[in-house]
């Protein structure tokens, strides 16, 4: 299997830029996780989806923020407008049931 | 953070030492997870240790895990340079939504020098 897999690895946009950032989870996983990373504020968990249905979107900092998972293997994370506070490595992960998750490489988005 | 800190917040050595990371949490657990984070790269999962369980062994590698004072610690044995990176333990918390979530502590720099 080829792991987890994002796009884009990287992203320099302007303020005010709408942002999309794409996942592709492990076939067969039923748990999709959307995570950010910060230095300031280490790994948040932003949202994650059962079976494609979101569960837990209490992470999301604010309305800017939306994720869908539209089938079983996609994922988006959107944020519109992007502002420079959202300057961050954003990271996609996957399991089985809520076992051990399997990460991709990230999307580092800086924003203007 | 939510539910786990790592102490230490970074960690110097030479190979061939071994080193030691410690991780509190601040609820109860069914499990608790260590991840290494390469710099640049997503996270990869080393090993889970059950609530009923005391010390498990992989490897180089050996986590203990005492419930009473709700901490864990990763001990890696005779440390190799290619173990530099960033180390995390995380569990399960409950937050105020009642859904289980994958929460992450602080992490531990461990830089390995040859």
């Amino acid at each position: 299997d080829a792991g987890v897999i994002q796009s884009p690895r990287h992203e320099v946009t302007e303020m005010g830029q709408e942002v999309t950032l794409r996942c592709k989870p492990i076939s067969g996983h039923d748990y999709l996780f959307w995570y950010r990373q910060t230095m300031m504020r280490g790994l948040e968990l932003l949202i994650y989806f059962n079976n494609n249905v979101p569960i837990d979107d209490s992470g999301m900092p604010e309305d800017r923020f939306s994720a869908k998972m539209p089938n079983a293997s996609f994922s988006t994370l959107k944020i519109q407008p992007s502002e420079p506070r959202d300057s961050a490595v954003y990271f996609c992960a996957s399991s089985f049931v809520q076992g051990e998750l399997f990460f991709g490489e990230g999307s580092r988005l800086t924003v203007l | 953070s939510q539910q786990g800190e790592e102490d230490p917040q970074a960690l110097s050595i030479q190979e061939g030492e071994n080193a030691t990371m410690n991780c509190s949490y601040k609820t109860s657990i069914n499990n608790l997870q260590w991840y290494r984070q390469n710099s640049g790269r997503g996270l990869v999962h080393l090993i889970l240790i059950r609530s009923n369980e005391r010390e498990k062994h992989s490897g180089r590698l050996r986590v203990t895990l005492d419930t009473s004072k709700k901490s864990s610690s990763l001990l890696i044995t005779a440390s190799r340079a290619a173990d530099t990176a960033s180390y995390f333990c995380a569990t399960f918390w409950t937050g105020n939504t009642g859904f289980q979530k994958l929460v992450f502590g602080t992490g531990t720099r461990l830089l390995v020098s040859p």
